[in-house]
Formats: structure tokens, sequence, C-alpha cells
């Protein structure tokens, strides 16, 4: 059973580069997150998508970008790196956007020099 | 502003029992839940509370009182797969996720 599966695993980046991350999930979920943890801090939500063909923007959109095509897949977009964007990042899903539990990938170490 | 405030580590001894603390001003509450983080890996579901009292699954329980903004999760009969982070997230009245920065716990034998 996959899950929720994200690519690559890892990264190094140099700055002014774009990227995109990728986050695909076998579940049948409709809302997926975006999420960079960083050392000291808690999870802090970059964009969210509660369904397909509809996404919002987080507590630190600045920067990235996603879009949801449809409701397997929700990529992330960073359009021109900064190393202030090295950080983990957390793609996770969940059935509704009520008090459903979140389901995690196994996320994406960046580092961008 | 929002903020959930958990200890940064604790210690603890195989066998023994550790409780750690989370507590909370958010903006409503729509629920508190608990997750599981080892080292380099995704977090993953360990509890949900909505109502105050102790819920308990296994030698996990986690208790939740509304009125104080407080929540605990209790690990009885450690094992050396319980060093972990333990994270703690309330939903707030829009829903949205607040994340504490999270407890490593730290099981020495």
């Amino acid at each position: 059973t996959a899950g929720i599966t994200q690519a690559p695993t890892s990264q190094i980046l140099a700055a002014g580069r774009s990227m995109t991350l990728r986050c695909t999930q076998d579940m049948r979920h409709n809302a997926m997150y975006w999420y960079r943890q960083d050392l000291g801090l808690g999870l802090r939500l970059i964009h969210y998508s509660n369904t397909a063909g509809t996404t919002g923007k987080g507590e630190v959109p600045d920067g990235y970008s996603v879009s949801r095509a449809n409701t397997d897949d929700f990529p992330l977009t960073l359009a021109s790196a900064v190393p202030s964007q090295t950080s983990v990042y957390f793609c996770a899903s969940s059935l509704g956007t009520g008090n459903e539990k979140l389901f995690f990938g196994s996320g994406t170490q960046l580092s961008v020099l | 502003g929002q903020n959930i405030d958990q200890p940064t580590e604790m210690t603890a001894t195989e066998g023994a029992i550790v409780q750690i603390n989370c507590t909370y001003q958010t903006s409503g509450f729509n629920g508190l839940f608990w997750y599981q983080q080892h080292a380099g890996e995704a977090p993953t579901f360990l509890s949900y509370n909505v109502l105050d009292g102790l819920e308990e699954k296994g030698r996990f329980s986690s208790f939740l009182s509304r009125s104080k903004g407080y929540s605990y999760l209790l690990l009885k009969e450690l094992q050396m797969k319980d060093s972990a982070s333990y994270l703690c997230a309330v939903r707030d009245s829009n829903y949205q996720l607040i994340w504490g920065a999270g407890t490593k716990l730290i099981i020495k034998p």
C-alpha cells in the first residue's frame, strides 16, 4: 500500500533556480496540504487544497505555488529558490477538512545554497 | 496570537511512565491531536481529543481540559522505540491546525 508518496527524498538547489516537489496519494483523500518543518518550530502550512480544482494559502505561502488538477496529485513549486527555503517539506492528506487525521508523506529535505 | 507550548525535550527510563504536557491559546477549539515523529521520518497520528477527559489506547493515553487549555500525552511501560518527538496540534475555529514545536523524548535503558 503506497499511501502518500513524495519525490525527491532530498535535493540540493542553487539559489535562483526553480524546483517542483511532487506529492501523490492513492487514498482518494479530498484534502491535501504542504508543510515545512524547521528546527525549533512547529509544522507551518504553506498551501492547502480542500478538493480537486481548489487551493488556498496557508501561514507561509510566499515564494511557493501549488496546483490541484486532480484528486491524487498536489505539486509544490518554488519559482526562484532562496536560502531561507531550506527546510524539510511534508505533504499530507486527509479524507475531509473536518477533524480527520492527517497522513504524511516521508518528506523532502531541500537545501538551497 | 495563537500558541502551542510543549517542553522541548524530556528524558525517561525504559519501563517507566512519562507525561508530556501541551498548553494552548487558540482562536476557538475544534479538537486536539497528538502525533509521533521518529527522527528523519514523517509524523504519524497517535490520538485525538475533542471532549474533556482521558482517551486510552493501549500504552498511550491522552487527556484534555478545554477550560484550562491543557492536554497531556501519557506513555506507559516505555520502550526504546518510543524515543521520538511528540507533536501537539490544535484545530482552531477555522479548522486550521496549529502545531507545537514538538517534545523530543529520549528513553534511556
